[in-house]
């Protein structure tokens, strides 16, 4: 299995950039293609799809929300940061089956 | 526009089967791939299975294979997950979701005696 790697926490007051980074264990791109997802999650609710193939911005998102990232490692930068955007934040490859990492609580300072 | 409602909560005694329910609308139900996420308390993401619902084809997570068995009823846009022999391990919030951009609100399933 591909595993993926965010570190459990990160403080950032608001208004500043965020950036939550996600290794895999084994490159997760497929010629152009980088298949990481970002997700957020709210205590109580499900996933939301924020970034899809790295990079691409889901539906309905935010521009402070942005994506990047090859092979094996994958950022997610949220900037500036909202107390909207308090909330895990999960990585997800689809490069071999699927596999999420296992969160990064994002937390003001 | 699209949801996925998702059956209420589920108590269940240890041994026993459970099935799961996953209702489509706003969208083609046989044009994307359903998938079931498990999320235990307080942990991460863990990918179940998905299943095609045009043609009835399953890929499931090795880990679920003899756990879950997915299944859709296209007159009711409805995808089904069955879980079997249930144990404290299985306790969780269940997800449906769409090719993993909508998502079904989650079902909490416990196992308990």
């Amino acid at each position: 299995d591909i595993v993926l790697t965010q570190s459990p926490a990160l403080a950032v007051s608001l208004g500043q950039r965020a950036t939550i980074s996600c290794r895999a264990s084994q490159s997760v791109s497929i010629s152009r293609y980088n298949l990481m997802h970002w997700y957020q999650q709210k205590p109580g609710q499900q996933p939301k799809l924020l970034i899809y193939r790295a990079s691409n911005l889901a539906s309905g998102i935010p521009a402070r929300f942005s994506g990047s990232g090859s092979g094996t490692d994958f950022t997610l930068t949220i900037n500036p940061v909202q107390a909207d955007d308090i909330a895990t934040y999960y990585c997800q490859q689809s490069r071999e089956s699927n596999t999420f990492g296992a969160g990064t609580k994002l937390e003001l300072k | 526009q699209v949801n996925l409602l998702q059956s209420g909560a589920a108590l269940v005694k240890p041994g026993a089967s459970v099935k799961l329910s996953c209702k489509a609308s706003g969208y083609t139900f046989t044009d994307y791939y359903i998938h079931w996420v498990k999320q235990s308390h307080g942990k991460s993401l863990e990918w179940i299975g998905y299943i095609n619902p045009n043609s009835g084809y399953t890929n499931y997570n090795e880990k679920f294979k003899s756990k879950a068995t997915l299944t859709v009823d296209k007159s009711t846009n409805t995808a089904y997950m069955e879980l079997s022999r249930l144990t404290s391990e299985d306790s969780a919030t269940y997800y449906c979701t769409k090719g993993f951009d909508y998502w079904g609100q989650g079902v909490m399933v416990t196992v308990s005696s």
